[in-house]
C-alpha cells in the first residue's frame, strides 16, 4: 500500500514529557499538512510544507510544537513538554503540489494521550 | 476567515433510501469543496471535490454532491443508502485566499439502518 502512514499509531505520555510523531506521505506528493482532531470536531490544521520548506503555520501551532521536513520527504512533529490539552489525534495529510486543487491524501492518524 | 456548518449531528436513513447530508460554507473568494469519510479507528478517505464546472459531481461509493453557490451549499447525497455508508462525514473548504489549510465542519454521523 502505498498510501500515507504514520508513526507510532498511539502514545500514551506523562504530563511533561516530549513526544515526536513520524509521517511519510504518498511518495510523489511534495506538499504535506498536519492537522490535530479532538473528539466530536473535525481536523484542525496546524501546519503546511511545501517539499522541504514549512509555508504556513495555524496560531494553534504554539511554541512547544515543531515540525521539520528536512529532505523534502517525511516529516516530524515534535511536542515540547506535553500538556492534558495536547491529548488527540494528530493526523497528516499529503497532496499533489502542481495545482492547487488537488485533494488531500490522509493517513491513519496518532493517537496522543497525555496523564 | 473561512468556515463550514454541518447542521446536522447525525442523520439516519433506511438502507435504498436516498441520504443527503448537509453542508454550508463561507469564504471571501471562491471556495473548493471536499467531503471525506471516516470509519472507525480509520483516517479520513477522500470522496468528492468540487473545483468549477459542473455544480453536481460525482465522487466514490456511489456519492455525488451539489455545489450551490447562491445558498453556499454542498449538500452530499446518495440516491440509495447502503448499510455499509454508516461512517462520519465531513465537509471541507478550501478559500484560495486563504493559503492552502483545509477547514472542516464538525461532521455528522450517518446512521443507515436495515
Amino acid at each position: 500500500d502505498t498510501g500515507v502512514s504514520q508513526d507510532p499509531r498511539h502514545k500514551i505520555t506523562k504530563r511533561g514529557q516530549n513526544v515526536t510523531f513520524r509521517c511519510d506521505p504518498i511518495s510523489e506528493h511534495n506538499r504535506l499538512y498536519w492537522y490535530r482532531q479532538t473528539l466530536g470536531q473535525g481536523p484542525e490544521f496546524l501546519t503546511y510544507f511545501q517539499n522541504e520548506a514549512q509555508l504556513e503555520k495555524s496560531r494553534l501551532l504554539s511554541d512547544r510544537f515543531s515540525a521539520e521536513r528536512p529532505k523534502g520527504s517525511f516529516s516530524t512533529l515534535e511536542i515540547q513538554r506535553t500538556e492534558q490539552g495536547d491529548s488527540a489525534m494528530y493526523l497528516c495529510a499529503s497532496s499533489l503540489g502542481s495545482g492547487s486543487s488537488y485533494e488531500q491524501y490522509f493517513g491513519p492518524g496518532t493517537r496522543l494521550t497525555v496523564t | 476567515a473561512q468556515s463550514v456548518a454541518q447542521p446536522e449531528d447525525q442523520v439516519n436513513v433506511a438502507e435504498g433510501n436516498p441520504l443527503t447530508v448537509k453542508c454550508t460554507y463561507s469564504v471571501s473568494g471562491n471556495p473548493y469543496l471536499f467531503w471525506y469519510v471516516q470509519y472507525p479507528n480509520r483516517g479520513l478517505q477522500f470522496l468528492l471535490k468540487y473545483i468549477t464546472g459542473d455544480n453536481l459531481v460525482k465522487g466514490s461509493y456511489g456519492f455525488e454532491a451539489e455545489f450551490n453557490k447562491s445558498q453556499t451549499s454542498f449538500h452530499l447525497k446518495k440516491p440509495s443508502a447502503l448499510v455499509s455508508d454508516s461512517a462520519l462525514y465531513f465537509c471541507a473548504v478550501r478559500d484560495m485566499r486563504e493559503g492552502n489549510k483545509l477547514v472542516f465542519g464538525a461532521g455528522t454521523i450517518l446512521r443507515v439502518k436495515s
